[in-house]
């Protein structure tokens, strides 16, 4: 079974502009996760959908969205960026309790 | 607000040996899951094990096994018979129980861990 897979792996971006992050979870598994990696801050939750609808959100700004599609992909998305956005994406998703994780967008805000 | 922590910025051990990484976590739950995943340079976050606080028993894969003390919140890794591939940063990770609306993991801060030949 494939793993979770999440476009693009890189990505350059610059101040002001926004950024739409790809996550394509394991077949069958309805619940996707985003968290945010930092060095500073280290791992945190941004958010999670399941069956189309967010379930659980961390305590991130409104400028940090996502959606979720009928066939369980995923789509972040981040608004008018900052230098501080710069971080690894890692989706994960569940089919129950563990959480399985993608190989991570690295995003670089100039 | 649940909490992990690791305090073990690095370790190293030989190759062959034994080596255990330390967790601890604050809770008000009863029942909740704990999770050990690794991190390679690759980037890529993979589950190494799993623990259920309900069940009293160590949970143990291969070389990989836990020593879980529910009323000390500690929630130690440790790696038998240390291979290059395990060289990694290790991450302790806490969820609760309720599947539902829970499913969010609270991650500690990690450790590094060095393998020498």
């Amino acid at each position: 079974k494939a793993g979770v897979t999440q476009t693009p792996r890189y990505l350059i971006k610059t101040r002001g502009q926004q950024v739409t992050l790809s996550c394509s979870p394991i077949s069958g598994h309805r619940s996707v996760s985003w968290y945010q990696q930092t060095p500073g801050q280290g791992l945190q939750f941004l958010f999670e959908y399941f069956s189309e609808t967010q379930r659980n959100k961390g305590n991130f700004p409104g400028r940090f969205s996502g959606r979720q599609f009928s066939n369980s992909r995923s789509e972040m998305n981040v608004s008018t960026l900052e230098l501080g956005d710069s971080a690894l994406y890692l989706c994960a998703s569940s089919l129950g309790v563990a959480q399985f994780f993608g190989p991570g967008t690295r995003l670089t805000v100039l | 607000a649940q909490t992990v922590t690791q305090s073990q910025p690095e370790m190293s051990v030989q190759e062959a040996e034994t080596v255990t990484l330390s967790c601890t976590y604050d809770t008000s739950e009863s029942d909740y899951y704990l999770f050990w995943y690794k991190q390679p340079p690759s980037r890529q976050m993979i589950l190494v094990i799993r623990q259920e606080a309900y069940k009293q028993q160590n949970a143990t894969e291969n070389r990989f096994s836990v020593n879980f003390q529910k009323a000390a919140k500690s929630f130690s890794l440790k790696i038998s018979d240390s291979q290059l591939g395990d060289a990694a940063m290790y991450f302790c990770a806490y969820r609760r129980s309720d599947t539902g609306t829970a499913s969010k993991l609270t991650f500690g801060t990690g450790t590094r861990l060095q393998v020498m030949l």
